[in-house]
Order: structure tokens, then C-alpha cells, then sequence
């Protein structure tokens, strides 16, 4: 089975403080995601990775930055907190052979800035 | 940009009740579209994946369907049980890229 590791399930940090999450997965998958999860809009995505070193924005990158070293780790960075950041932060990851591979996702991590 | 609306936003069934719940897209350049199960403070569980080519998939009680056309899928749960009670997510993903544009979901309440 796929395993999406999420460092930590609860957080609590304060504004202006350098934030970071961090993703690990098992299965040598090409493809990461960071997603954040906020009731009445969904889950959006802020930022993924097709590969070591590679990113690309997703639909709110605002405020976020993201590391991908290793295949295995993606890290999501918030370079200064803010309280409108606080939220469910969810990691994915999938393979991009074929069509029929779902993406995976870790627990979440649910963030509170204070 | 692609919109997924998901109805009704909540259900509750009696136990044993065969339900459908809904998904609709506004953009019908997908490859696929995903279903998944979210207990709460969890994350997410895939249950279901359709490509683009296909019109449905079974799992178990679960059976999705998917008019790409029409853009709709839909997702069928055979004789629920209160082990059902969850959040559901449709997501589909749009042609030449990998992420997905999720739906605000479905919250199943099965009442024993």
C-alpha cells in the first residue's frame, strides 16, 4: 500500500513565524501535491511537483513556497505566517504512467496561526 | 477555469437504503475523475477512478458512472451501513496536467 507521511497532525505556530510541512512517500512516485482544505471551498491546490527540484504553481501559491530535494519529500514552506493561513493542509502524490492512477494522500495537518 | 458542484451538500439514509450522490463539472476536457472517501480529520481515500474513455466503475457496494458529455458522474452505494458515514469528494483532473479540481462534497450520515 501507498504511504503519504505527514510530519505532524496538529500544529500551532504565530504570524510571522517561517512555517514548514513536510510530506514524505514510499512508493517512488514522480508526482506531489500540497493541497489546503477550508469548509465551503474545498480542497485547493497550492502547489505540485513532477519531479526532483521541479515545481509548478497551482490555483493559490500566494504566501507559499515549496522544496522538492528528494524524490521521496515534498515540503511546503510559509515564509511568513499569516492568521488567513490557518487551515487543513493535505500531501498527495500519484505516478504519472497512464491515465488510472490515483493520487494518494497523507492524514493532513491542521494548522492553526495564532 | 473547471467548477465542481457536488448535491445535495448532506444526506442522511437509513441503514440498508441503496443512495446516489452527485457531481457535476463545468469543463468536459478531463482525463479522469476520482471519488474519495474523507473521515473526519483524515485525510482522503481513493475509491474510485474513471478515465475519460470509460462510462463506469464497480467496487464492491460502490459503482460510479461518468457522461462525460453531459458532465455528471455520478456515485451509487448498494445497501449502506453506518461504517458509510463520511465526507464524500468527487475530483477530476483536466487534460494535460496532473492535479485536481475538487468538488466541496457530500456528507453521508447512515443511521443505524
Amino acid at each position: 500500500d501507498v504511504k503519504v507521511t505527514q510530519s505532524s497532525r496538529y500544529l500551532v505556530k504565530r504570524t510571522g513565524e517561517k512555517v514548514f510541512l513536510e510530506c514524505v512517500q514510499d512508493m517512488d512516485h514522480e508526482n506531489m501535491f500540497w493541497y489546503r482544505q477550508d469548509p465551503g471551498l474545498g480542497l485547493r491546490l497550492i502547489y505540485f511537483s513532477y519531479d526532483v527540484k521541479m515545481k509548478e504553481k497551482g490555483d493559490i501559491p500566494e504566501g507559499y513556497s515549496v522544496s522538492r530535494e528528494k524524490k521521496e519529500r515534498f515540503s511546503l514552506i510559509l515564509e511568513s505566517a499569516s492568521t488567513n493561513q490557518t487551515s487543513m493542509y493535505l500531501c498527495a502524490s500519484s505516478s504519472p504512467r497512464g491515465l488510472a492512477e490515483p493520487q494518494h494522500f497523507g492524514d493532513g495537518t491542521r494548522l492553526s496561526i495564532l | 477555469k473547471q467548477e465542481v458542484t457536488q448535491i445535495p451538500a448532506a444526506l442522511s439514509v437509513p441503514e440498508g437504503e441503496n443512495l446516489v450522490l452527485n457531481c457535476s463539472f463545468t469543463d468536459s476536457a478531463i482525463y479522469n475523475l476520482q471519488w474519495f472517501r474523507q473521515d473526519p480529520g483524515k485525510g482522503l481515500t481513493s475509491l474510485l477512478l474513471i478515465q475519460s474513455s470509460q462510462r463506469e466503475q464497480t467496487s464492491g457496494r460502490l459503482n460510479a458512472s461518468l457522461d462525460k458529455s453531459s458532465g455528471r458522474s455520478t456515485l451509487y452505494i448498494a445497501a449502506s451501513q453506518p461504517g458509510d458515514s463520511a465526507t464524500y469528494l468527487c475530483a477530476v483532473s483536466k487534460t494535460g496536467a496532473n492535479n485536481l479540481f475538487f468538488g466541496t462534497g457530500t456528507r453521508l450520515t447512515v443511521i443505524p
